[in-house]
């Protein structure tokens, strides 16, 4: 099955910094990789998503690369707020057609100092 | 309503109850999953159904864990005899289209049933 590596899994960087998250895969098969927010207590909402066919995907301050060849993906974000604090989790689909949905990574946990 | 509902939000069982865990996905979608969150994990996998049938029901931990979704709306999540390991938070995901068709529709989560097993 898929295999899903994050890292780090605590991230502090001062407000108004870039924060950097990077996940790998194992299966060149995939083509789907979506990122989710999740404050503690609450659902994951998806923030930003990126398909096989496309390199790099920008929302206002936040930002997903996929290197297919490499089978890495990224998620940065630039001018951090307080707001951003919480866990971050990536997640892979099979890509197989198959119905187990999405691999999550363990999650990011990402402080935002004042 | 506008999200993914699940009731009950929390939920204390003792040792050998058996609980009931139902979701309301966002009404027309197609797929609805399943997924346990341990405490500082990520989400993992339990079932999926298209509509009424269920098509994976691969990550179910064992046969004390039991879904269904009898009308292709709302969803039950049953776990017979729990077990102190059986503690997470039970997570459900709706999704418009097949994701057995199209492993990329976009996945939307409910705020999930916390269930502690005493």
């Amino acid at each position: 099955g898929e295999n899903v590596e994050q890292h780090p899994s605590t991230l502090s960087v001062q407000e108004g910094d870039s924060a950097v998250i990077k996940c790998t895969y194992s299966d060149s098969a995939s083509n789907y990789f979506p990122w989710y927010k999740q404050e503690l207590g609450k659902r994951p909402q998806l923030i930003i998503d990126i398909r096989s066919n496309v390199g790099e995907k920008k929302d206002q301050r936040i930002a997903v690369t996929l290197n297919k060849t490499a089978k890495h993906f990224s998620l940065h974000i630039t001018e951090t707020q307080p707001e951003d604090s919480a866990v971050y989790f990536c997640a892979v689909s099979d890509g197989g057609g198959g119905a187990d949905g999405l691999t999550f990574g363990k999650g990011t946990h990402l402080i935002i100092q004042p | 309503g506008a999200g993914v509902s699940q009731s009950p939000r929390y939920k204390v069982a003792k040792r050998g109850q058996d609980v009931a865990l139902r979701c309301d996905p966002i009404s027309g979608h197609v797929s609805l999953f399943w997924y346990q969150q341990a405490l500082g994990q990520g989400p993992e996998f339990l079932t999926y159904f298209q509509n009424e049938a269920q098509l994976d029901k691969s990550g179910l931990p064992s046969d004390r864990f039991f879904a269904e979704r009898p009308e292709g709306s709302v969803s039950t999540l049953k776990i017979q005899r729990t077990q102190q390991e059986d503690s997470a938070v039970y997570l459900c995901a709706s999704s418009l289209g097949s994701w057995f068709k199209d492993s990329g529709n976009t996945i939307y989560f409910g705020e999930g049933s916390w269930l502690t097993v005493v």
